[in-house]
């Protein structure tokens, strides 16, 4: 049973460009969520996604967008990069109906970097 | 308010001895309190969680200690070993949830034989 699968897991990119990461759930997950984990410091949330939609986000720009597919895949698209946007980025898939939130799998991340 | 203060930043444990890891919250509305282990070029993994409503959760050499009224909560590591040299992140989310976590700042664990 596969776990959750990030691509690509390294990245580089230069100011101002346009990156597209992607992130499969663990098998029978229909909820993924994303975060971003600076060096040195822990994750933080950008937003989650569920039956297509964002349903929650956090403290982050608009330059941060994303997409969930009917297979429950998921995009992070992040515009106009900055070199402050340079993190780990991880995705976290889980089942909706998981109420008691002790199903949160993350996947290994792609690690960004923005020059 | 919704931020996990953890602490200490990093530790240096001899094999065999107990780590042991301590978080402080501010958010009277969190109930779900998870601690997760990272190892380099890793995503979090889910070690123990707790809710409000038990002060002690064990499961075999880890157990998390919880102070509702202090607002703190802590991991201890009994017998620790070199395997167990990771990062360690405290978090916490607010009822139904639990996706949306609030994580610390971690702390870096170094357990020499």
């Amino acid at each position: 049973d596969a776990g959750v699968t990030q691509s690509p897991t390294h990245l580089i990119k230069t100011r101002g460009q346009q990156v597209t990461l992607r992130c499969s759930p663990k098998s029978g997950h229909d909820t993924v969520s994303w975060y971003q984990q600076a060096l040195g410091q822990g994750p933080q949330f950008i937003f989650q996604y569920y039956e297509e939609e964002e349903r929650q986000r956090g403290n982050f720009p608009d330059r941060f967008s994303g997409h969930q597919f009917p297979n429950y895949s998921s995009e992070l698209n992040v515009n106009a990069l900055l070199l402050g946007d340079s993190a780990l980025y991880l995705c976290a898939s889980s089942l909706t109906d998981d109420i008691w939130g002790e199903k949160l799998f993350f996947g290994s991340g792609t690690q960004l970097s923005v020059l | 308010q919704q931020q996990v203060k953890q602490s200490p930043q990093s530790l240096i444990v001899q094999k065999g001895g107990i780590s042991i890891i301590n978080c402080a919250y501010e958010n009277t509305a969190f109930d779900y309190f998870p601690w997760y282990q990272q190892f380099p070029g890793k995503g979090p993994a889910l070690l123990i969680a707790i809710r409000p409503d038990v002060s002690e959760k064990k499961e075999g050499r880890f157990t998390i200690s919880f102070n509702k009224s202090a607002k703190q909560f802590s991991l201890h590591i009994m017998d620790s070993q070199p395997g167990d040299s990771a990062t360690y992140f405290c978090a916490a989310s607010i009822p139904r949830d639990t996706d949306k976590l609030i994580f610390g700042t971690g702390t870096r664990l170094q357990v020499f034989p």
